[in-house]
C-alpha cells in the first residue's frame, strides 16, 4: 500500500533549528511536495524535490534520497510564525498526491 | 486575482439533507481537486477534474458527487449526509503541464452533520 510516515508534533525554541522528517511508500514516484498549513487556514507549497539532495529556499531548505524513502524539510533561523503544521506529500505513478497527517510545529519564544 | 474560493465557508447539516459546496478558480488551471481533512489524517481525494466536462474518483469517493461544467468551478455535492462526512472539505487547483505544477488550495468549507 502507500503510505507516508511523519512525526504528529515538535516542538522547537525560537531562533533554532529543526528538521522535520518524512519517510513515504508509493506505487512509482514523481517528487516529494512540503505544504505548510496554520490553524484553521489552507495549506500553501513549500517546496519540491524530485532528485536526491537538498534545495535551499531561504531559511527552508528540502532534501529527499529516493533510495531510502526519505525527505526532511529544514527550518532555521525559526521565528514564532513558523508555528504551523507542516504536511509532507509524495506524487504516486498516477500523478497523486499522497499526504501524511501533518507534523504540528510548536514554537517556544 | 482571488485565487482560489470556496463557498460556504462554514455549515451545519442534519443527516440526510443535501447540500452542494462550490470551489471557483481563476488562474484558468486545467486540474480540480476535492480533498477531505480530519485530525490525524493526511488529507484524502474524494474526486477530482483533469478539464472542464470530466471528473473522476479518487480515494474517498463514497457519498460524494461532483461536476465540472466550466473550466473555473468544481461542484461537490453531498446528497444525503452523514454525521461521518463532517470535515474540513479543501478545494484546489493547478495547471499540470509538468508533475511539478503546484496545487493551490482554496481556504476550506468547515462541515458539521449531525
Amino acid at each position: 500500500g502507500q503510505n507516508i510516515d511523519q512525526p504528529t508534533e515538535m516542538t522547537a525554541t525560537e531562533g533554532a533549528i529543526v528538521q522535520i522528517n518524512c519517510t513515504y511508500q508509493t506505487s512509482g514516484f514523481n517528487g516529494l511536495f512540503w505544504y505548510q498549513q496554520h490553524a484553521g487556514e489552507a495549506p500553501t507549497f513549500l517546496s519540491y524535490n524530485v532528485l536526491d539532495g537538498l534545495e535551499e529556499k531561504g531559511r527552508f531548505s528540502s532534501f529527499l534520497s529516493r533510495s531510502k524513502g526519505y525527505s526532511y524539510l529544514l527550518l532555521k533561523e525559526l521565528q514564532m510564525k513558523d508555528s504551523a503544521s507542516y504536511l509532507c506529500a509524495a506524487m504516486d505513478s498516477n500523478y497523486q498526491l499522497i499526504w501524511g497527517a501533518g507534523t504540528k510545529l510548536i514554537i517556544k519564544p | 486575482n482571488a485565487g482560489v474560493t470556496q463557498t460556504p465557508k462554514f455549515r451545519v447539516l442534519k443527516t440526510g439533507q443535501s447540500m452542494t459546496l462550490l470551489c471557483a478558480q481563476d488562474m484558468n488551471h486545467e486540474y480540480m481537486y476535492w480533498y477531505r481533512q480530519d485530525p490525524g489524517m493526511g488529507l484524502r481525494l474524494i474526486h477530482y477534474s483533469v478539464g472542464e466536462g470530466t471528473t473522476a474518483k479518487g480515494e474517498v469517493p463514497d457519498g460524494y458527487n461532483v461536476s465540472r461544467l466550466k473550466k473555473q468551478n468544481f461542484l461537490l455535492g453531498l446528497e444525503s449526509a452523514a454525521p461521518s462526512q463532517t470535515s474540513v472539505y479543501f478545494c484546489a487547483s493547478c495547471q499540470r503541464e509538468t508533475s511539478t505544477d503546484t496545487q493551490y488550495f482554496g481556504p476550506g468549507t468547515r462541515l458539521t452533520v449531525l
